[in-house]
């Protein structure tokens, strides 16, 4: 699987989108990407994820680039219950049910009031 | 619906004693179910995933052994734990494409 990188920390006002960017530039073809984040003390939680078009559910909007090099979340309007660690990372799909997910050092997304 | 218990919460063990961690799954058959660890401000390491019953792969050379018995329950032990065994351990489970659900959590503290 692709090695994913993310700013290691960021900063966001209430009301506002936050953006987290991913770059994922050796990605290949049939790779996904997924996000989880986790809150303190609690096991990650499922986002969203994405192959080639853009994607979103309740939670937020994935934006993938056309080469697929890199990806953003956003939460549209973040709350304070959006602070957390934010991961990206790419798996390849597989028949063979060897679904491992190998998670980075994630994004600090803290929230302000 | 499906549902992953795990417990303890919280445990507190002497170094030398041993563990036994236990995790189920409810509402899925034949899931993938792996055991991470994740060390105080750190990120999460997958110690052992499991595709099937008395299936184990382990990524990591540890101190720590995984065991499948029932399709459902999947348990991580140690006989003699170890001061660096000390983390948040979590366990997980996926079925094909879809994403992993995680449970609570145990935070073991050895002393």
């Amino acid at each position: 699987d692709a090695k994913t990188t993310q700013p290691t920390s960021m900063d966001c006002a209430e009301g506002r989108a936050a953006n987290l960017p991913c770059n994922h530039s050796t990605i290949s073809g049939n790779e996904y990407v997924y996000w989880y984040r986790q809150i303190h003390s609690q096991g990650p939680q499922y986002i969203i994820h994405g192959l080639k078009n853009n994607e979103t559910n309740e939670m937020a909007s994935l934006i993938i680039t056309e080469d697929r090099k890199s990806s953003t979340l956003i939460l549209p309007h973040a709350t304070l219950r959006d602070t957390a660690v934010y991961y990206c990372i790419s798996r390849r799909e597989s028949n063979f049910g060897n679904e491992k997910l190998t998670f980075g050092t994630g994004t600090r997304l803290t929230i302000i009031p | 619906s499906q549902t992953i218990h795990q417990w303890p919460a919280t445990l507190v063990q002497p170094v030398g004693s041993p563990l036994s961690l236990e995790c189920t799954v409810e509402g899925t058959s034949n899931p993938n179910l792996y055991w991470y660890r994740q060390a105080a401000g750190r990120g999460l390491q997958l110690l052992f995933y499991s595709v099937g019953i008395g299936q184990i792969s382990s990524e990591v050379p540890q101190n720590l052994s995984a065991s499948r018995p029932q399709d459902r329950q999947f348990i991580l032990s140690s006989k003699k734990l170890l001061l660096s065994d000390s983390g948040f351990y979590l366990c997980a489970w996926s079925v094909r494409s879809y994403g992993y659900t995680f449970g609570s959590g145990t935070r073991l503290t050895v002393v």
